[in-house]
């Protein structure tokens, strides 16, 4: 199976700053990588994919980046809603896999 | 708009087999499939298994090969995933999520509400 990590674990973080999120897979994935967002309580919501598209009606603020093994997600001007935890998910080959995640929490 | 909406939480023994369901609405059951991803606490998603809710293909995680049996009414719009030989490993939330009709595509872009099951002598 492809292994997904990502950097950092967590981060605190203000309202109105910018955040990047790393993910590296274990093997070549070309652009087979999704990002999702996951609420406390809640199923996780796709954000973005094949590493750089949005979903659509995601705010513009998220933006996704990267080939090959190694990806980043960025939140332009942190929103209060955006405080949650983030996973990249790779479908280059299967099973999917998921990393670990990273949560923005308040600073 | 599209809503997959599970079957409650559940509580099983040890060697108990449970089965959850997912009603979809607000688009075409049979022209998707429909995959199933655990969440055990603190952890990331897990991928277990898909399904065609055009033609009943199916594709199993090495893992989960053997104890889950996925299948779908498309009479109710309805998947559901029955998991056997329960451990206390498979306490996690389930959920089903949109997906690939032909093929996993790894795109899950609608999600159920989740479904707990707690396994627990």
């Amino acid at each position: 199976d492809i292994q997904m990590t990502q950097s950092p674990s967590s981060l605190s973080a203000s309202v109105g700053d910018r955040v990047t999120i790393t993910c590296q897979a274990s093997q070549d994935i070309s652009t087979y990588l999704n990002w999702y967002q996951q609420e406390p309580g809640k199923a996780p919501k796709l954000l973005i994919y094949d590493a750089s598209n949005l979903e659509p009606g995601v705010p513009s603020r998220f933006s996704g980046r990267g080939s090959g093994t190694d990806f980043t997600l960025s939140i332009n001007s942190l929103q209060p809603e955006d405080f949650a935890t983030y996973y990249c998910q790779q479908y280059d080959d299967l099973p999917p896999t998921f990393g670990p995640g990273t949560t923005v929490d308040i600073k | 708009q599209v809503h997959l909406v599970q079957s409650t939480t559940e509580v099983k023994k040890p060697g108990a087999s449970v089965k959850v369901s997912c009603k979809a609405s607000g688009y075409k059951f049979n022209t998707y499939g429909v995959s199933w991803v655990r969440q055990a606490p603190g952890q990331g998603p897990e991928w277990m298994a898909w399904i065609s809710a055009d033609n009943g293909d199916t594709k199993y995680a090495q893992k989960f090969q053997g104890r889950v049996i996925l299948t779908t009414d498309t009479s109710t719009s309805t998947a559901y995933m029955e998991l056997r030989s329960l451990r206390s490993d498979d306490t996690a939330l389930y959920y089903c999520a949109r997906e690939g009709r032909t093929a996993v595509a790894g795109h899950f872009d609608y999600w159920g509400q989740g479904t707990l099951v707690t396994v627990s002598s």
